[in-house]
């Protein structure tokens, strides 16, 4: 049973287009994350999301939106993309007060 | 949270223990160690994590030194898909971020 699913696993699209990436966790926990991973194996927190509020928003261009439609669920959403949104985005989800985030497969988004 | 510090690449041959440091000198008394790896093109996952004394589970042992300023993640019997990147990381038990480092490549040598 996967625990953190995303789709799409690739996602290759041109400048100035909107895309959204799809997050879901079966775990029953209640606090979600976004994570941007660059060229150069960076890895960064953008958004987090606790019982569908968002509690962590990392300097992160309006241009990307999370939603979280319910507890299981954290989308992103990002408008315009550019060529510098190319990376791995990692979705994430903990239980409050747990010590281990448990991390999905990640999102592989080219924009050309 | 506070910095920390861990050799960029390591190698270790395959059934020896690979024996992973980290500097953490600036570290606050209630800031734990966490270490996750992440193994090529997937999510990181979680290791172990420790306070101030030596933890244990069926991955992996974490030794922290008396001053807390500097810890070792051993996987006591290194197997080839260990390799992987792994990523120390001092995190406040409050503070729901993870901020990754750079980490340190660890390569099992068959």
């Amino acid at each position: 049973d996967t625990a953190v699913s995303q789709t799409p696993k690739y996602l290759v699209t041109q400048m100035g287009n909107d895309k959204s990436i799809k997050c879901e966790q079966n775990l029953g926990h209640d606090t979600m994350y976004w994570y941007k991973q660059d060229s150069k194996k960076f890895l960064k927190i953008m958004f987090s999301y606790n019982n569908k509020e968002l509690i962590i928003n990392e300097t992160v261009p309006n241009r990307f939106s999370p939603k979280s439609p319910d507890k299981a669920h954290l989308n992103l959403h990002i408008n315009s993309l550019e060529l510098g949104d190319s990376a791995v985005y990692f979705c994430a989800s903990t239980r409050q007060g747990s010590y281990e985030q448990y991390f999905g497969p990640g999102t592989r988004l080219t924009v050309t | 949270d506070a910095k920390t510090t861990q050799p960029p690449s390591m190698d270790c041959a395959e059934g020896r223990a690979a024996n992973l440091p980290c500097n953490h000198s600036t570290i606050s008394g209630n800031e734990y160690v966490y270490w996750y790896r992440q193994i090529h093109s997937q999510g990181p996952q979680y290791i172990i994590h420790g306070l101030k004394n030596n933890e244990t589970n069926e991955m992996a042992s974490l030794i922290i030194t008396e001053d807390r300023k500097s810890s070792t993640l051993i996987l006591p019997h290194a197997t080839l898909r260990d390799t992987a990147v792994y990523y120390c990381i001092v995190r406040n038990f409050g503070n729901e971020k993870l901020t990754f480092g750079t980490g340190t490549r660890l390569t099992i040598i068959p």
